[in-house]
């Protein structure tokens, strides 16, 4: 079965510190891996994503996330975090149906604090 | 352009009250989905339309039913709301043109069935 599990329910971090956000995913074929975040009372905003290529994918606000296909990983990471970070991080497959189905993980509250 | 569009923004029905939630989106997608958010699961698929005139069931269709009315608008409705139908519910869009696609979220409707 496909599924993507983020093993934290909620990650902290201090201010310019880096952070790591997890992610594992299990998927037949070719993986295709997306980043959300989700801010209070607002929608899912689009991050980053991985098709295919280098391992290490850059997205918005300084966000990038390395693709580890031995591990079957796709960690959030930022080399220095902002209090304007904290939010809600959803780690998303595509289903191999080709359907365009997403299958999302529980999410991740990432709190960076002063 | 203003994206995916979700109306209402709240609302509080009581059980067996039937409700619609709209969706329209304005960037010429192919593809609609309805996706429910609960505390600590993540976003769940309810239905997804594939193309105007298509729809298909997703992870958590009982009790729901859609309609692609055209291609800018997916509609979600509740014939006979139940508590547990309390949720947050998001519609997103993509242009399905091929797997990598990303979706593109609404700003949620959020649901209360007393």
């Amino acid at each position: 079965a496909q599924s993507v599990a983020q093993p934290e329910d909620q990650v902290n971090v201090a201010e310019g510190n880096p952070l790591t956000v997890k992610c594992t995913y299990s998927v037949s074929g070719n993986p295709y891996l997306f980043w959300y975040v989700q801010y209070p009372n607002r929608g899912l905003q689009f991050l980053l994503k991985y098709i295919t290529g280098d391992n290490l994918v850059k997205g918005s606000y300084g966000f990038e996330a390395e693709f580890n296909k031995s591990q079957t990983s796709f960690h959030l990471k930022k080399p220095s975090a902002l209090v304007s970070d904290s939010a809600l991080y959803f780690c998303a497959v595509r289903d191999s149906s080709n359907t365009g189905k997403l299958i999302f993980g529980q999410g991740t509250t990432l709190q960076v604090k002063p | 352009n203003a994206g995916v569009t979700q109306t209402p923004k709240f609302q509080v029905l009581k059980t067996g009250q039937s409700m619609t939630l709209q969706c329209a989106q304005d960037m010429n997608h192919n593809s609609m989905y309805w996706y429910r958010q609960d505390p600590g699961m993540g976003l769940r698929l309810i239905y997804y339309s594939a193309s105007e005139g298509t729809t298909d069931k997703g992870e958590v269709p009982n009790g729901y039913n859609v309609s692609r009315l055209n291609k800018r608008e997916f509609s979600l409705r509740l014939e006979s709301a139940a508590p547990s139908q309390t949720s947050v519910y998001f519609c997103a869009s993509g242009y399905r043109g091929q797997a990598e696609e990303t979706q593109y979220f609404g700003p949620g409707t959020r649901l209360l069935v007393l």
